[in-house]
This record gives C-alpha cells, sequence and structure tokens, in this order.
C-alpha cells in the first residue's frame, strides 16, 4: 500500500523562488494536514483540511497557501520562498473513527532548502 | 489555544535502566498519541490513548493517559539501543494534531 506519498522528496530552491509540494493518499481518508519539522520545535501545523475544496490554517501558516481540489490531493505552496522555510515537510492524512479515535499518517517528508 | 508539552527534550539513559517521558497538554481532550521517529525517517505510530485512565503497552514501552491532569506518560522499561529515537506525543483538537516538541532518547550500551 502506498499510504501518503510526497514530492518531491528533495529540493533546493533560491529566495524568491515559488514551488509546489504535492501530497497524495490512498485511504479515502477525509482530513489532510501539512506540518513542518525543524529542530528543538517538533512538528508544526501549516495548514489543514477537512474535506475536498476546504482549507484552514494551522499554527504556522504565513507565507504558505494549499489546496484541495480532489479529496486524495492536498498541495502546499511556497509562493515566494525565504530562508527561514528551510525545513522538512510533512504531509499527513486520517479519518474520524467514531469512538475509535483516529490514527495519522505520515508521508515520508520532503527536505527543502532555500537559499 | 492548544499546546503540548513534552519532557525532558533530551534523554540519555544506559541499557536497562527504566524512564518516564511526561506530555502535558493545555485544554481538553480525550484523544491523545505516541509516536517514534528514527533519524531521517518518518513518523510512526505507537498508542493511541482515548480516554481517561487508558494503559497501553507494546514490549518495553507503556503509555498512560490521565485526561484529568491533562497528563500522558510514555515508560521505557529496561531500556536497549534499538529504543534511541524522537519520540512525540500529540494531542488532537477539532480537526487537527497539535504536536509535541519531541523527546530525543539515545541509550547507551
Amino acid at each position: 500500500n502506498a499510504g501518503v506519498t510526497q514530492t518531491p522528496k528533495f529540493r533546493v530552491l533560491k529566495t524568491g523562488q515559488s514551488m509546489t509540494l504535492l501530497c497524495a493518499q490512498d485511504m479515502n481518508h477525509e482530513y489532510m494536514y501539512w506540518y513542518r519539522q525543524d529542530p528543538g520545535m517538533g512538528l508544526r501545523l501549516i495548514h489543514y483540511s477537512v474535506g475536498e475544496g476546504t482549507t484552514a490554517k494551522g499554527e504556522v501558516p504565513d507565507g504558505y497557501n494549499v489546496s484541495r481540489l480532489k479529496k486524495q490531493n492536498f498541495l502546499l505552496g511556497l509562493e515566494s520562498a525565504a530562508p527561514s522555510q528551510t525545513s522538512v515537510y510533512f504531509c499527513a492524512s486520517s479519518s474520524l473513527i467514531q469512538g475509535y479515535g483516529n490514527t495519522i499518517y505520515f508521508g515520508e517528508g520532503s527536505w527543502l532548502t532555500v537559499v | 489555544e492548544l499546546k503540548v508539552e513534552q519532557n525532558p527534550l533530551f534523554l540519555s539513559m544506559q541499557e536497562g535502566k527504566n524512564y518516564t517521558i511526561y506530555c502535558n497538554y493545555s485544554t481538553t481532550s480525550d484523544r491523545l498519541y505516541w509516536y517514534r521517529q528514527d533519524p531521517g525517517k518518518s513518523l510512526e505510530s505507537l498508542f493511541v490513548l482515548l480516554s481517561n485512565g487508558a494503559v497501553k503497552q507494546e514490549g518495553r514501552l507503556m503509555a498512560s493517559l490521565d485526561t484529568k491532569a491533562r497528563l500522558s506518560t510514555l515508560h521505557i522499561t529496561a531500556a536497549v539501543h534499538d529504543l534511541s529515537a524522537t519520540y512525540f506525543c500529540a494531542v488532537s483538537g477539532t480537526y487537527k494534531y497539535i504536536f509535541g516538541t519531541g523527546t530525543r532518547l539515545k541509550v547507551l550500551a
């Protein structure tokens, strides 16, 4: 099973460039998330989506945009990359099963460096 | 605002010793999760705790939840080198999960 797939896995950007990270899940999950992980900061939620066509801001949304045009895909965009956006980005998905909680499944991560 | 704090941030321990990682959170939630992350890898689910008093065990790891104290613990029994990793707790709010800063565990032979 593919689970949650992120592309690309590695990317180097110059300051001011734009790029899109793609996340795809094949588990028919309603909820999808983008996190960034920085040393000593844990995982911080950037944006999330509770269904196709919906998005919402997380803890650190500035400088990022997202779209969820299809249920299985969640795109994270950087319009004008800054060195502060150098990080590891994780996409995740989950589906609530009432009474059983829900596990969040992570992709393998995307390493982004902005120079 | 939902906040999650873990301590300690770093933990170096000898093989065979016991230790506990603590996870405190700021608002009411009855679902708490523990994850493991190896260097350069993604996060792997360890435990899902769904109610007050819940206790789950897998091998040398045991997790518990006290929703009244807003506290979860991850207890390590007789640590082995293979347990070296970073451990995260997470709490689910409305539709979203907030993670702690992680505890980097190093088990020394």
